[in-house]
């Protein structure tokens, strides 16, 4: 069975910290994506990677950086949390491009900047 | 801008009926689309697909209908259940974006007994 696993299911973190937030997949994918889901907002795309070290910037990157050292894992931070950025944060994956591709989701962090 | 929506935040049913989900898109270059579907406090599960060369994928209950020169694609079920309750996201992909997919605002089902 295919696995995403976020390590955290819920967090909540002090205005001004350091958050990670860690996910690992054991499908052998090449590309890992972070999300974060807002009501009405639907699911946002923070950032992404197609291969280890690389990173993409995707629609709302302001305020948080990621890492891949390694390709079964992406780690996401936040450099200082602050209040808006308590969010539902999910973390996906994708095998190589075969026509239709399913990308697969962590169990979700909710995580909350008090 | 953007690329995929859909329009309706919620759907209300009755057990038994037929659910039905839009998802409307802008992008013709769009080569597959899917529908997930997401309880609380849990990750987006997959549900069900089709590419942009079919018009129709049924899978049980779910059937997915794409109107490509309407741009449009629906989602039915049927029957519905109390089970389906969640919320529904839309999402698009293209050949050659590594699963780089866009996804819609999501619909919030409800199914009532």
């Amino acid at each position: 069975d295919v696995k995403v696993t976020q390590s955290s299911r819920y967090l909540v973190k002090r205005t001004g910290e350091k958050v990670f937030l860690e996910c690992v997949q054991d499908m052998d994918h090449e590309n890992m994506f972070w999300y974060r889901q807002d009501p009405g907002l639907g699911l946002r795309l923070i950032y992404f990677s197609y291969d280890v070290k690389m990173k993409e910037k995707g629609d709302i990157p302001e305020g948080y950086s990621v890492s891949r050292e390694k390709k079964e894992r992406f780690s996401l931070i936040l450099e200082s949390a602050s209040t808006n950025q308590t969010s539902m944060y999910l973390c996906a994956s994708t095998g190589r491009d075969r026509g239709v591709t399913e990308a697969f989701f962590g169990q979700g962090t909710r995580l909350t900047v008090v | 801008d953007q690329q995929v929506k859909q329009n309706s935040p919620s759907l209300s049913v009755q057990e038994g009926r037929i659910s039905i989900l839009n998802c409307d898109y802008t992008n013709s270059m769009f080569d597959y689309f899917l529908w997930y579907k997401k309880y609380p406090a849990e990750g987006p599960t997959f549900l069900i697909s089709i590419s942009s060369i079919k018009d129709k994928n049924e899978d049980g209950r779910f059937t997915v209908f794409l109107n490509k020169s309407a741009k449009h694609l629906s989602l039915h079920i049927v029957p519905s259940q109390p089970g389906d309750s969640a919320v529904y996201f839309c999402a698009a992909g293209r050949r050659g974006s590594q699963g780089n997919l866009i996804f819609g605002k999501g619909t919030k089902l409800s199914v009532k007994p």
